[in-house]
């Protein structure tokens, strides 16, 4: 069963960057698919930032394109999120998530808050 | 970026009774809406795809229907378990987006 688990630091300084890793279990990032970061506001807004294909191609939302890159390594496994220059508008519940007719399959998210 | 609007952002109904949650695009998105259940403690399932198709796993009671900019996901006979929040969410055009919820109560 494809499984997905987001891990890394639930507090973040502000002006710092936001690292965040995906952990995939059940299926290879390589074989198909994209893979996605989605992120839910307080207030529970939902927004796409962008995913890595299964080839290591990227898109980003243009809301955040100067400041997002998603990585992977094959070899775990595993893709990642950075964010840079967070503010305490980045202050959000983080999701990874595969995305093939919909996003199939999520991750429990990750709680990471912005502050001094 | 193509807006999408749920106008219904909490609703109550009784077990037994049918659903309908509402979700309309800012522009045409040729069928290419999905939508999701977002638990309380936070856990997202993908229940239907590509407007009416039916995800793997999901009860046969959620379906979906729509065309050009408005669609909808219909419960019938609600169940305890379908309490959650409810999200549209187009792939016609990057970025992809979301609709704002629905949450549904018990009455």
């Amino acid at each position: 069963d494809v499984q997905l688990q987001e891990s890394g630091p639930g507090l973040v300084k502000p002006s710092q960057s936001l690292s965040l890793t995906c952990t995939v279990t059940g299926y290879s990032i390589t074989s198909d698919y994209a893979w996605n970061w989605i992120r839910q506001f307080p207030g529970n807004k939902l927004e796409w930032m962008g995913y890595i294909s299964y080839s290591g191609s990227t898109s980003y939302n243009p809301s955040l394109k100067s400041r997002i890159s998603i990585t992977r390594d094959t070899s775990k496994n595993q893709f990642f999120l950075q964010l840079n220059s967070v503010t305490t508008e980045d202050t959000a519940t983080y999701y990874c998530a595969r995305e093939g007719y919909g996003f199939a399959y999520w991750g429990q998210g990750t709680l990471v808050t912005v502050s001094a | 970026d193509i807006q999408m609007t749920q106008t219904t952002s909490s609703l109550s109904a009784s077990l037994g009774d049918r659903v309908t949650i509402s979700c309309s695009a800012s522009q045409g998105i040729s069928n290419y809406l999905n939508w999701y259940q977002q638990k309380p403690d936070g856990t997202v399932k993908l229940l239907i795809y590509y407007t009416s198709s039916l995800h793997s796993g999901v009860p046969s009671r959620f379906s979906g229907s729509g065309s050009g900019t408005d669609y909808s996901l219909t419960i019938s006979n609600l169940e305890p378990e379908d309490i959650a929040t409810y999200y549209c969410q187009q792939y016609s055009k990057l970025p992809w987006t979301f609709g704002g919820g629905t949450k549904l109560e018990i009455k």
